[in-house]
């Protein structure tokens, strides 16, 4: 029954050492998200991706790169994580875009930046 | 300025009562849309219910409603009946119309809901 998973839930890293986390979904959904949640903080969308057509916020830091090698992938790269980066990292799924379509998320990768 | 403003840092509500979490938004943009989101300790994030800049009716699912008032750019969450299984983070969010397609969620800060037995 998973729809959007998440691997792994817990992921430590050290300061400066480049580190991958992974999303997948069984939806079939044109649209994937990540989004970054610091604690106590509101999840802060990075970038998305409509099919293989990347979009990335304006405020996304350039440490985070983002891969999506098919329709049911996308990894989040952090290339030299430091310990700001330390959050909850999010991804979401879509149908479409339109305003009414809903996001459906994973449960979460918590990193943690020794 | 904050794009979506949720003014409850926490609320303590007694078990079987009714609740209203309160949501302010702020956009230029004729079309828009707002969600409810929850999030359990468990830290997935459930949808709750969609409102749309130009339903004319408020939005309702199960014991979940929207009290929509777009003159004010209010859109609270009401909770009925509220239980145990309740309590969590509940983040209201925007999406922008921006002319063409629908990009990520603005979110707000949250509220933290615990329900007391």
């Amino acid at each position: 029954d998973a729809m959007v998973i998440q691997n792994p839930r817990y992921q430590v890293t050290q300061f400066g050492k480049p580190v991958t986390l992974s999303c997948s979904q069984t939806l079939n959904h044109n649209v994937m998200y990540w989004y970054q949640q610091k604690s106590s903080q509101a999840p802060k969308l990075l970038f998305h991706y409509y099919d293989k057509d990347f979009n990335n916020e304006a405020d996304t830091p350039d440490n985070f790169q983002s891969r999506r090698p098919n329709t049911s992938f996308c990894f989040l790269d952090i290339r030299s994580p430091g310990l700001g980066d330390a959050a909850m990292y999010l991804c979401a799924t879509s149908r479409e875009t339109t305003l009414r379509d809903e996001q459906y998320f994973g449960p979460g990768t918590r990193l943690t930046v020794t | 300025a904050q794009k979506i403003t949720q003014t409850q840092p926490g609320m303590f509500v007694q078990e079987k009562e009714a609740v209203t979490l309160d949501c302010t938004y702020d956009t230029s943009d004729p079309s828009y849309g707002l969600f409810w989101y929850k999030q359990p300790s468990s830290g997935e994030m459930i949808f709750l219910i969609y409102q749309g800049s130009y339903d004319q009716q408020n939005a309702t699912e199960g014991r979940y409603s929207l009290n929509f008032q777009k003159a004010r750019k209010s859109a609270n969450l009401v909770i009925s009946a509220s239980q145990l299984g309740d309590s969590a983070m509940y983040f209201c969010a925007m999406r922008e119309g921006q002319g063409g397609g629908a990009d990520g969620l603005t979110f707000g800060k949250g509220t933290h809901l615990i329900i007391q037995p």
